[in-house]
């Protein structure tokens, strides 16, 4: 499976500033896509990744507040723009790639929010 | 309408014993695929397990397996001889037809006690 990282794995941010979070992959991957968990939830789907194109967002998500960058096919980023408390959540990026049964998704091991 | 239904919120095992973690589901395509993860309070999220809708035996990996009821659209998650390090929630989630997409449930949350 592939390996991901990502930065920053945590962060306390104010209210009304942005966040940039990476993601890296030490493969290429087609397919990656960004989730928030927030407190006590489950994960939401908020976009697919492409590579070379705008991301593709999920209902109840905007660009303009969280603005995918996809340079590559290893690398991606999230910004969370002009912040507020209910922002805070676990945001964590996923690849698809092989697995032992399937093509199966893989998790970084995500970025803890905090907005103040 | 929910597609992943995880109706057990909190449970608690005794170390070295069993715990079964509920998962049903509901779609219309015939060809779909059921994924278990595990996130420990650290957050990240780890794959454990697949059931694919067309196979035939339940699926197994370790001390985990996966008791697939297809008529029942089940497919629960049993863990044998469960060890403190267990302790976590586990989320049931679903692929359906040629989409890469994820639908979760709400997740289960495990205790094992010494």
């Amino acid at each position: 499976s592939a390996v991901i990282s990502q930065k920053p794995s945590r962060d306390i941010c104010q209210r009304g500033t942005s966040l940039t979070i990476q993601c890296q992959v030490d493969s290429q991957v087609t397919m990656m896509f960004w989730y928030r968990q927030q407190p006590g939830q489950s994960l939401t789907l908020i976009a697919t990744a492409n590579q070379g194109s705008e991301a593709t967002y999920e209902s109840g998500f905007v660009i303009d507040k969280f603005p995918i960058s996809r340079p590559n096919l290893t690398f991606s980023t999230l910004t969370v723009s002009n912040m507020s408390p209910e922002d805070s959540s676990i945001y964590l990026c996923s690849v698809v790639s092989r697995g032992r049964w399937t093509d199966t998704q893989y998790f970084g091991p995500g970025t803890r929010l905090t907005v103040l | 309408a929910q597609k992943i239904t995880q109706t057990q919120p909190g449970m608690f095992v005794q170390e070295k014993e069993a715990v079964t973690l509920d998962c049903t589901y509901d779609t219309s395509d015939p060809s779909y695929g059921l994924f278990w993860y595990k996130q420990p309070s650290s957050g990240e999220m780890i794959f454990l397990i697949y059931q694919g809708s067309y196979d035939q035996q339940n699926a197994t990996e370790g001390r985990y397996s996966l008791n697939f009821q297809k008529a029942r659209k089940s497919a629960n998650l049993v863990i044998s001889a469960s060890q403190l390090g267990d302790s976590a929630m586990y989320f049931c989630a679903m692929r359906e037809g040629p989409d890469y997409k994820l639908s979760f449930g709400a997740g289960t949350t495990v205790t094992v006690r010494a």
